[in-house]
């Protein structure tokens, strides 16, 4: 099974910041990874497919790098609506999930 | 626009079998490129992908569910059916229907989540 392993678990940051969540993959998925983005209550969203391909609609501001086994989501100016909880997926094999990273307002 | 919705009973009994729907809207489930997956969420944790029925029929489970678990379609409904048999408190979460149409395990579509919960 491939596991994936987020960092940090929660930051905390305020508007205007550039931050940094990265995922770790146990094993080389290439770049079969995938962000998403979830606020309380909501089923999460897609943010970016493919470790840096932004999905339609999702502001430009977050961005994805990476291959292998090591990858980054930044967000380059955070903005309110971006206080949320993170998640990795990669897709290579199965559908495993990081276990989050909560983004909280400083 | 496909929107999934998810149905079935809130509460079940423990070693009895958990049974969700989702149901289709906006586009056909024979269609192409689609994984329709079940993912869930265990209260105030993480997502953990439960399993898959692709465009083709065929099925495919998380290894760690995979003795409970079955996924199954009903092409004339548009539905596809989660079923989870000898229930545990553990398995009380909400769960999730999902997809995309991109021939790859990922998910732009989503139900808005049911609370199952397991309990006498």
């Amino acid at each position: 099974d491939i596991q994936m392993t987020q960092s940090p678990s929660t930051l905390s940051a305020s508007v205007g910041d550039r931050v940094t969540i990265t995922c770790r993959a146990s094993h080389n998925i290439s770049s079969w990874l995938a962000w998403y983005q979830q606020k309380p209550e909501k089923a999460p969203k897609l943010l970016i497919y493919k470790a840096s391909s932004l999905e339609s609609g999702v502001p430009s501001r977050f961005s994805g790098s990476g291959s292998g086994t090591e990858f980054t989501l930044t967000i380059s100016s955070l903005q309110p609506d971006d206080f949320a909880t993170y998640y990795c997926q990669q897709y290579n094999r199965m559908g495993t999930f990081g276990q989050g990273t909560k983004l909280e307002i400083k | 626009q496909v929107q999934l919705q998810e149905s079935g009973p809130g509460l079940v009994k423990p070693s009895q079998t958990l049974s969700l729907t989702c149901t289709v809207s906006g586009g056909s489930i024979s269609s192409g490129g689609y994984y329709w997956s079940w993912v869930r969420q265990h209260p105030g944790k993480g997502l953990e992908w439960v399993g898959y029925i692709s465009y083709t029929g065929s099925t495919y489970y998380n290894p760690s569910l995979k003795s409970r678990v079955t996924i199954s379609v009903d092409t004339s409904k548009n539905q596809f059916s989660l079923s989870l048999n000898s229930v545990t408190a553990a398995d009380t979460a909400v769960y999730y229907c999902a997809s995309r149409q991109d021939y790859q395990l990922l998910f732009d579509y989503w139900g808005q989540g049911t609370l199952v919960t397991v309990s006498s």
